[in-house]
């Protein structure tokens, strides 16, 4: 049981530059979310989806896109990328509203130049 | 606004001496709060949801309480290997996500 699976783990960037970070689940939650965390600043909620062909913008959603269109599949596309994107970014899922807690993946370190 | 606070930012900790972590919370009406704890490069681990003011969860020498304001996670004797940064989060009644506070960085010393 793979849980929740983020590609790449690490990517250096150029400015104006655009990316897909991918993000598959197995465990059929039907709740996904992509978060990023900057060093003391906690994890930001990006963008989230409660299921396929449904998403919702988070707390800091500008610069960034999704899409869902399976149950297992939530990617982030960034576009024109700035070095304030630069930071971890995080995918999680949760079988509904998360009382049983999201599971994350392990990351992707983003790095914009 | 819905807000986490944890205290303290850091925490160094001799092996076996025992302490709490804090977790205020303002929110209107509470769903749910978590715990969960993050490792270096690693994403976050989930321990435990807290429903209402009274309830206590445990986990080895974890135990997460709640009060109507604030949620305490308790280390007993704590070992090198709990050397972490735990996160606070919760969930509003009005909310489909949850917001997480900034994390206590904690370090157990051998």
């Amino acid at each position: 049981n793979a849980g929740v699976t983020q590609t790449p783990k690490f990517r250096i960037l150029k400015i104006g530059q655009s990316m897909t970070l991918q993000c598959t689940q197995d465990m059929n939650h039907n709740y996904m979310y992509w978060y990023r965390q900057d060093p003391g600043m906690g994890l930001k909620l990006i963008y989230y989806s409660v299921g396929a062909g449904i998403t919702d913008k988070g707390e800091v959603p500008n610069g960034y896109n999704v899409s869902r269109s399976t149950t297992e599949d939530f990617p982030l596309r960034l576009e024109l990328a700035a070095p304030s994107q630069t930071s971890v970014y995080f995918c999680a899922s949760s079988h509904g509203t998360g009382a049983y807690g999201y599971t994350f993946g392990s990351g992707t370190r983003l790095t914009v130049v | 606004e819905d807000q986490v606070t944890q205290s303290p930012e850091a925490l160094r900790l001799q092996e076996g001496e025992s302490s709490s972590l804090n977790c205020s919370y303002t929110v209107s009406g509470l769903r749910g709060l978590f715990w969960y704890r993050q490792d270096p490069g690693k994403g976050p681990e989930f321990l435990f949801t807290l429903y209402s003011a009274g309830e206590e969860k445990e986990k080895e020498r974890l135990k997460a309480t709640l009060t109507k304001k604030e949620s305490f996670l308790h280390i007993t004797a704590p070992k090198p290997e709990d050397s972490a940064t735990y996160l606070c989060a919760v969930h509003a009644n009005r909310d489909d996500k949850i917001i997480f506070g900034k994390g206590t960085r904690l370090h157990i010393l051998p």
